[in-house]
């Protein structure tokens, strides 16, 4: 199946800081998602992004799926930010979603 | 849009009973839904596939007759734990293709199963 590593697997930040979350995937995908699992487990959808580049105030994500990458930039972090980021692919064959292992994002004030 | 529900949040149960868990789209109609299990620390881990109206395709090492899913509406997926034991304890996860894709998921907020 298809192979999906996050990178970092920690981030520490200051709140006001800039990051990038990258997710490198193994094969064709006809589906990314980039999601933000809070303290209490809900899965919040971020991002759908199989190509391309989208942006949500302090939150864009870009996709390149030619290179099998997906970058998630968070600006400004605040301490609300703060959680697990997980991307999960799609491979093209099927309609089954592979998660990474997820960035632990903490943001302190 | 594109809310999915479960029920309950948490459960604690006896080991050798059986949970039964509920994910329902509020507002739209899925046709296929997901069940996903979390332990601490670690990522999702797909269960199986649910479609409404037929049986549910199991990924590879998800013992079917332990995990009993049933997807009778459009609206309603359940997952029955049976015969259940301290290490099936874990977090369940549910989700179902979102109205206008047929790719994008949402995802409910989970049920925290404790077996003791």
């Amino acid at each position: 199946g298809i192979q999906v590593e996050q990178s970092p697997p920690d981030l520490i930040l200051q709140e006001g800081a800039n990051s990038t979350l990258r997710c490198n995937f193994s094969d064709s995908v006809n589906n990314l998602q980039w999601f933000h699992q809070n303290p209490w487990g809900q899965l919040i959808n971020l991002f759908y992004i199989p190509s391309g580049t989208k942006q949500n105030g302090r939150l864009s994500a870009t996709t390149v799926a030619t290179e099998r990458y997906s970058l998630l930039y968070i600006s400004s972090s605040q301490t609300t930010d703060s959680g697990v980021y997980f991307c999960a692919v799609g491979e093209t064959s099927g309609s089954r979603l592979t998660f990474g292992e997820g960035t632990q994002l903490t943001v302190n004030p | 849009g594109a809310v999915v529900s479960q029920h309950p949040s948490w459960v604690i149960c006896k080991s050798g009973t059986s949970v039964k868990i509920e994910c329902r789209s509020l507002d739209f109609q899925a046709t296929t839904m997901f069940w996903y299990r979390q332990f601490p620390k670690q990522s999702l881990m797909l269960m199986a596939t649910s479609n409404e109206g037929s049986k549910a395709t199991y990924e590879q090492g998800v013992e079917k007759d332990k995990f009993l899913i049933n997807h009778a509406s459009l609206t309603l997926s359940t997952l029955t734990v049976t015969s259940a034991h301290p290490e099936d304890s874990s977090f369940y996860i549910c989700s179902a293709r979102g109205p206008g894709s047929i790719y994008e998921q949402y995802f409910g907020p989970g049920t925290r199963l404790t077996v003791t």
